[in-house]
């Protein structure tokens, strides 16, 4: 079974400070993906990654960066964090999608929410 | 670019009844399109894909039809239980296969 995991699971910073939430997958895939999840807007692509060493902006990528140090490991920074990047944070990882096998998808991990205030 | 279109914000049924969630989206290319399940205090997962080589996927119960002609791939299920009580993503990959776009979701809350 696919394994992400996400740390913290829950944090709350204030605002200005630096926020580093961290994804761990243990899949061997090489694509990994942040998202954000708010009422009425679904889930929103903010970086996403091809392999260690490699950042790609999403759809919504102001005021986050992102960093893939290895295979396994990708992680999202708010430097100066705001109260409107208050949200439940999703980190997935997946290979490439559009295939015919049936079970080609993006893996996600549990979430972490974080309370800017 | 790429968009999914989800009207149905919540949806509350009894168990038992038939399930119809719309879903329809905008592409430039021949689509490859997902519904994602996401119970309570988890990450979304997937419920199934439909190409448009097979038209129709598959899964627990759950059904999804592609109609290229209306641009929908509508989920059905003919009896929904508690244990469906979820939200409900649907989603379409873009044409290099990297990047997934999610409609807001419909949240399904059936009632025993």
């Amino acid at each position: 079974e696919a394994a992400v995991t996400q740390s913290p699971r829950n944090k709350v910073a204030v605002t200005g400070g630096k926020v580093t939430l961290s994804c761990n997958q243990t899949n061997n895939h090489n694509n990994m993906y942040w998202y954000r999840q708010d009422t009425g807007h679904g889930l929103r692509l903010i970086h996403y990654s091809y392999g260690a060493g490699s950042t790609e902006k999403g759809d919504i990528p102001d005021g986050y960066k992102a960093s893939r140090p290895s295979q396994e490991n990708f992680s999202l920074i708010l430097e100066l964090a705001t109260p409107s990047q208050t949200s439940v944070y999703f980190c997935a990882s997946g290979d490439l999608l559009g295939g015919r096998a049936d079970q080609d998808t993006q893996y996600f991990g549990p979430g972490t929410r974080l309370l800017v205030l | 670019g790429d968009s999914v279109t989800q009207k149905q914000g919540q949806v509350t049924l009894s168990e038992d009844d038939f399930l119809f969630i719309n879903c329809t989206y905008s592409t430039t290319t021949y689509p490859t399109l997902f519904w994602y399940v996401q119970y309570p205090g988890q990450g979304p997962q997937l419920l199934l894909k439909v190409t448009t080589a097979n038209n129709k996927g598959i899964s627990r119960g759950f059904e999804a039809t592609y109609d290229k002609g209306t641009t929908s791939f509508h989920l059905q299920k003919a009896s929904v239980q508690e244990s469906d009580s979820a939200v409900y993503f649907c989603a379409l990959v873009d044409n290099m296969g990297y990047k997934l776009t999610f409609g807001t979701g419909t949240s399904l809350l059936v009632d025993p």
